[in-house]
């Protein structure tokens, strides 16, 4: 069965500095695709980034990069010169066709 | 519209009591969800709509019956809950089915089982 962990329940950033979130997750597939979401307090949940698992280049999306290492199934999220409006909770995501699994999530603190 | 709506936002409700909960989307998505969220842990997965066909039931309690009238509009109904059943519920949408396509949530109905 696949398995997603998050090994940090909280973290904390200076603004404007960087922060990496850690997922690892386990599975047998070969071909799935690895999300980040963020759900901020009281607000919807959102995507921040996608990484295909055929794909060896690493997604960016503006402030946001993952670092995927495949063969280590890792795919750790970078956020580069925090703001405060990304004080959230992270989710990490797996998903392969309907089955989608979700980590317990990193509380991320931005300190002013 | 990029915009999944749910309601109604809060619902208190008894042990015996009927109640259901409505999503609805306009982006022509053909894939719905439904999340269970309890407080300070990730979303699990409920039931999943493909083409307004049940495709996955997460071994979820009959007390929880979901409904898929069309493609833009998927409800859930609550009947005899345990007050273990509360929590936020949130309702997602994705183009398809397919792996590659992201899901887009909507705010939640928090749900209070006296």
């Amino acid at each position: 069965a696949q398995t997603v962990t998050q090994s940090q329940p909280e973290m904390s950033v200076q603004e404007a500095e960087t922060v990496t979130l850690s997922c690892t997750y386990d599975t047998s597939e070969s071909d799935y695709y690895l999300f980040w979401y963020k759900q901020p307090p009281s607000r919807q949940m959102i995507l921040v980034i996608r990484q295909e698992a055929y794909k060896q280049q690493n997604a960016t999306e503006n402030r946001f990069s993952v670092n995927f290492q495949k063969a280590a199934k890792s795919f750790s999220l970078k956020i580069s010169d925090s703001q405060l409006g990304d004080a959230a909770m992270y989710f990490c995501a797996y998903r392969r066709d309907d089955k989608i699994i979700f980590g317990k999530g990193t509380r991320l603190h931005i300190l002013p | 519209d990029t915009e999944v709506t749910q309601t109604p936002k809060h619902l208190v409700m008894g042990m015996t009591n009927k109640k259901s909960l409505k999503c609805e989307q306009h982006m022509g998505h053909r894939a719905m969800y439904w999340y269970k969220q309890k407080a300070k842990k990730p979303p699990e997965l409920m039931f999943v709509y493909s083409y307004e066909k049940l495709s996955i039931n997460e071994s979820v309690p009959s007390r929880f019956s979901p409904e898929c009238p069309n493609s833009s509009l998927l409800n859930l109904h609550l009947h005899a809950l345990q007050p273990e059943d509360s929590a936020l519920y949130l309702c997602a949408s994705s183009p398809t089915s397919g792996s590659a396509y992201e899901q887009y949530f909507g705010p939640g109905t928090r749900l209070t089982v006296t």
